[in-house]
């Protein structure tokens, strides 16, 4: 079964501190992984994507790698903002199946 | 270039009650999803139409749901009658094709049932 996992489930960080996010995925067999960003009650804002023939993929503070072999995916967010809390949802494209498959997500509150 | 563009934003209905939603998706996008999201859980599929024909609804409740793409372009997802635990957001998607293409999401249709 493809599966998404997301740890932790949230995390509560000072305002400035650098932190990870982590992804983990049960089959190497994919196309892509897309890191989304959820507010309370709205829609999923496409944060980062990263094919499957990437390493790593950058935007501002936000660095996102991708290691197949090993099912994982981290999220690096330096420099934490208040205005970065929000729930990080993971994202996986698989082979041999029509739809992405959805971790939990990880809640993230950046304290001022 | 417009996004994708969902109505309503939200409803509140009674259980036992019919809902529909709307859903327009980014022009020139073959594939259009809707997935549920349940508070606390990440979104998951319900059907995904390949211009005006279903690829994949195996996970759409068929007894309750239905959804449709007629000219392959809006889509409309309807409940009917509505259970207590069918609450959660609607979310609609589109991508240029399958196979991995990226996928942009709408702003979503909360449902509550009371």
């Amino acid at each position: 079964k493809q599966e998404v996992t997301q740890i932790p489930a949230a995390l509560s960080v000072p305002e400035g501190e650098n932190l990870v996010l982590n992804c983990s995925f049960t089959d190497s067999a994919i196309y892509n992984l897309q890191w989304f960003r959820q507010d309370p009650g709205k829609g999923l804002t496409s944060l980062l994507l990263i094919q499957s023939s990437q390493r790593e993929q950058t935007s501002g503070r936000l660095n996102a790698s991708l290691d197949k072999s090993s099912g994982r995916s981290t999220l690096y967010i330096a420099a934490s903002q208040p205005g970065d809390s929000a729930t990080y949802l993971c994202a996986v494209s698989f082979y041999n199946n029509n739809d992405m498959r959805f971790g939990a997500g990880t809640r993230l509150t950046v304290k001022p | 270039e417009a996004g994708v563009a969902q109505s309503p934003r939200y409803k509140i209905i009674e259980k036992r009650q019919s809902v529909a939603f709307w859903c327009n998706p980014i022009s020139g996008h073959a594939t259009l999803y809707w997935y549920q999201q349940i508070l606390g859980q990440g979104p998951k599929l319900l059907i995904q139409f390949q211009n005006n024909g279903v690829v994949d609804d195996s996970q759409l409740p068929k007894d309750r749901f239905s959804a449709e793409r007629l000219k392959g372009v809006d889509s409309t997802l309807k409940i009917q009658p509505a259970k207590l635990e069918d609450s959660a957001v609607y979310l609609c998607a589109s991508s240029i094709g399958t196979g991995g293409y990226e996928q942009y999401f709408g702003p979503g249709t909360r449902l509550t049932v009371t």
